[in-house]
């Protein structure tokens, strides 16, 4: 498809398990971010990638968190020993270089039991 | 600190009135500014982009504004739809250092038959 394609759409675990949620960008955008946005409030910046490499990985709230772009296209944020707190809506969005416009998939709702 | 916030909260207006919602930053140094909007359950979806120099900007019934001297920006919907009904965030950008975006927690718009 043409626009940024996040899966799986929906996702319920239980506390302590492990996840990963997958990022397909828009073909050619090498600016790949992550957004975290709960009930009601705005997008919680996560990590930025420049290619293959994490530019700003500041947002992570811990080290359970865990990205990674591997050959610069498709990314996966990868949560361990997930807790009640971590459920939210993860957002993905693709940056176009020449416009600097944000592109952002539906996002991929995560519950925790 | 980098801060966005938007006003008012949340709002209810009549189908085919018009409505303002508000946003004032205090990021620096400024690049640019988005509005987006989210349908519930979606992700968000860019409707203006304006740099330092650009006053004002419309995409159909959409006008924003900016006035970078007292960092506010605004966003004017004429005869609402009841398509119109969904969240608006305010995104800014900073020209410093990293691509991290500062997003406001949005406005709640509410259109009514």
């Amino acid at each position: 498809g043409a626009g940024v394609s996040q899966t799986p759409s929906n996702k319920v675990t239980e506390k302590g398990k492990y996840v990963e949620l997958r990022c397909d960008p828009i073909s050619g955008h090498t600016a790949l971010y992550w957004y975290r946005q709960s009930l009601g409030q705005g997008p919680e910046f996560l990590i930025y990638f420049q290619g293959t490499g994490a530019a700003d990985d500041s947002g992570l709230p811990n080290d359970r968190f865990f990205a990674v772009r591997p050959e610069g296209s498709v990314s996966t944020l990868k949560i361990q020993r997930t807790e009640r707190g971590d459920s939210a809506v993860y957002l993905c969005a693709s940056r176009d270089g020449n416009t600097g416009e944000l592109f952002f998939g539906e996002g991929s709702r995560l519950t925790v039991l | 600190k980098n801060q966005v916030e938007q006003s008012p909260q949340s709002l209810i207006i009549l189908e085919g009135k018009n409505c303002t919602l508000q946003c004032n930053y205090t990021v620096s140094p400024f690049s640019n500014l988005r509005w987006y909007k989210q349908d519930t359950g979606r992700g968000p979806v860019s409707l203006t982009i304006m740099t330092f120099s650009e006053n004002t900007k419309s995409n159909g019934r959409y006008t924003a504004t900016l006035d970078a001297d007292t960092k506010q920006s605004s966003l004017h919907i004429t005869a609402s739809q009841l398509s119109d009904s969904a969240s608006y965030i305010c995104v800014v950008r900073s020209n410093f250092g990293n691509e991290k975006l500062t997003f406001g927690t949005g406005t709640r718009l509410t259109i009514i038959p």
